[in-house]
């Protein structure tokens, strides 16, 4: 099974800031990445897929990079209606695998 | 507009049975490959398994081997999801999804088993 290592687990950052998220991938998974936000009692919201493509619809501060095994996600101005839990997830194999997740809170 | 609709909220005795249907629209659904997730409360999320309709090909993760059915039914255009041998570990939101592009996920149902 391919692992899916995120972190940090949690962070508490100000609006405004740049908040970075990273995945590491056990082996390589080419881009078949994608980023969700979830929130409270809601199914997760993609934000990103195959590792850089901005899902339509999602706010341009919304970013991911990165290529087989390292990945980045960045929100680059955090606002207030951004906190959420963010998971990655592989698509490049079964068992398809997500990350632990990253609680992201306001300072 | 690809959308998935699942059924509604369960409870279930301890070492009972739960069906989970998720009825698809707006795309060609033996196209898809439709996953299941579950998120177990305050946890994260946990690939269970997936269908892919027009190869009647299913995958199912170690973990639920043996307990885990997923089937689909063409002409409707609806997967099902059922879990046996229900303890209360199996309690979570039981979602449904498309983990490909164009990415799409069901609202999710509440599988609650209690005795």
């Amino acid at each position: 099974d391919i692992q899916m290592t995120q972190s940090p687990s949690s962070l508490s950052a100000s609006v405004g800031d740049r908040v970075t998220i990273t995945c590491q991938a056990s082996q390589d998974i080419g881009n078949y990445l994608t980023w969700y936000q979830q929130k409270p009692g809601k199914a997760p919201k993609v934000l990103i897929y195959h590792g850089s493509n901005l899902e339509i619809g999602v706010p341009s501060r919304f970013s991911g990079s990165g290529s087989g095994t390292d990945f980045t996600f960045t929100i680059s101005s955090l606002q207030p209606e951004d906190i959420a839990t963010y998971y990655c997830q592989q698509y490049d194999n079964v068992p398809l695998t997500f990350g632990g997740g990253t609680k992201v809170e306001i300072k | 507009q690809v959308q998935l609709v699942q059924s509604g909220a369960e409870v279930k005795k301890p070492g009972s049975s739960v069906k989970v249907s998720c009825k698809t629209s707006g795309g060609t659904f033996s196209s898809y490959t439709i996953s299941w997730v579950r998120q177990a409360p305050g946890q994260g999320l946990k690939w269970m398994g997936r269908i892919i309709p027009v190869l009647d090909i299913t995958n199912y993760a170690q973990k639920f081997q043996g307990r885990l059915t997923i089937t689909a039914d063409k002409s409707t255009s609806t997967a099902y999801m059922e879990l046996t041998r229900l303890t209360s570990e199996d309690t979570a939101v039981y979602y449904c999804a498309r983990l490909a592009e164009p990415i799409k996920w069901g609202q999710g149902t509440l599988v609650t088993v209690s005795s």
